[in-house]
């Protein structure tokens, strides 16, 4: 596959519990982002690695929340203790340095 | 915060009628960059523009940049119901190493 994939594309999880989101990004691809999205909202920056560099975790809502990319490739989001209000579209991207982004279909979290 | 307002927040024309939404940002950028976005899910470049041009088209598509005013608009001609969406402009800052950051968006309905 040519794009950006997730998944789940859909996770429910009970409040208290950890989730973890998969993205793989496209090949190449030096650059990998996570952003939210509520509903009818715009997205809002998560956290984001480029290449070997520190990631830039300025996005990140709270110490709840942390992301890996392992071997500068598929990256993993975790959420521990998940709460209602991170019920949300998590979106994935990748990206050549300054060029446009590719996104992923998102996965859909709903917390009860 | 957001870098990128879009305004305005909602517009709704007729099809064969012209849409345009507007994008305002704060700090200098390297690029800035229209997505769209259908349903909630999916985001899709549509274009992108570097702090040096003033103008680009692709097909029905055109955008402006006037970095003195820290502007962009998004201009599509000949709207079709098929365009209906958000639409997000996005800013990327000049030093390498940033992440793109998104507006709040600007949803389109086009009725025929």
């Amino acid at each position: 596959g040519a794009g950006v994939s997730q998944s789940p594309s859909n996770k429910v999880t009970e409040k208290g519990k950890d989730v973890e989101l998969r993205c793989d990004p496209i090949s190449g691809h030096t650059a990998l982002y996570w952003y939210r999205q509520s509903l009818g909202q715009g997205l809002e920056f998560l956290i984001y690695f480029q290449g070997n560099s520190a990631p830039d975790k300025s996005g990140l809502p709270s110490d709840r929340f942390s992301a890996e990319r392992t071997g500068g490739s598929v990256s993993t989001l975790t959420i521990q203790r998940t709460q209602q209000e991170d019920s949300a579209v998590y979106l994935c991207a990748s990206s050549s340095e300054y060029n446009e982004q590719f996104f992923g279909p998102g996965t859909r979290l709903t917390v009860l | 915060s957001q870098q990128g307002e879009e305004d305005p927040q909602a517009l709704s024309i007729q099809e064969g009628e012209n849409a345009t939404m507007n994008c305002s940002y704060k700090t200098s950028i390297n690029n800035l960059q229209w997505y769209r976005q259908n349903s909630g899910r999916g985001l899709v470049h549509l274009i992108l523009i570097r702090s040096n041009e003033r103008e680009k088209h692709s097909g029905r598509l055109r955008v402006t940049l006037d970095t003195s005013k820290k502007s962009s608009s998004l201009l599509i001609t000949a709207s079709r119901a098929a365009d209906t969406a958000s639409y997000f402009c996005a800013t990327r800052g000049p030093q390498a190493g940033t992440a793109l950051i998104f507006g709040k968006g600007t949803t389109l309905s086009v009725s025929s």
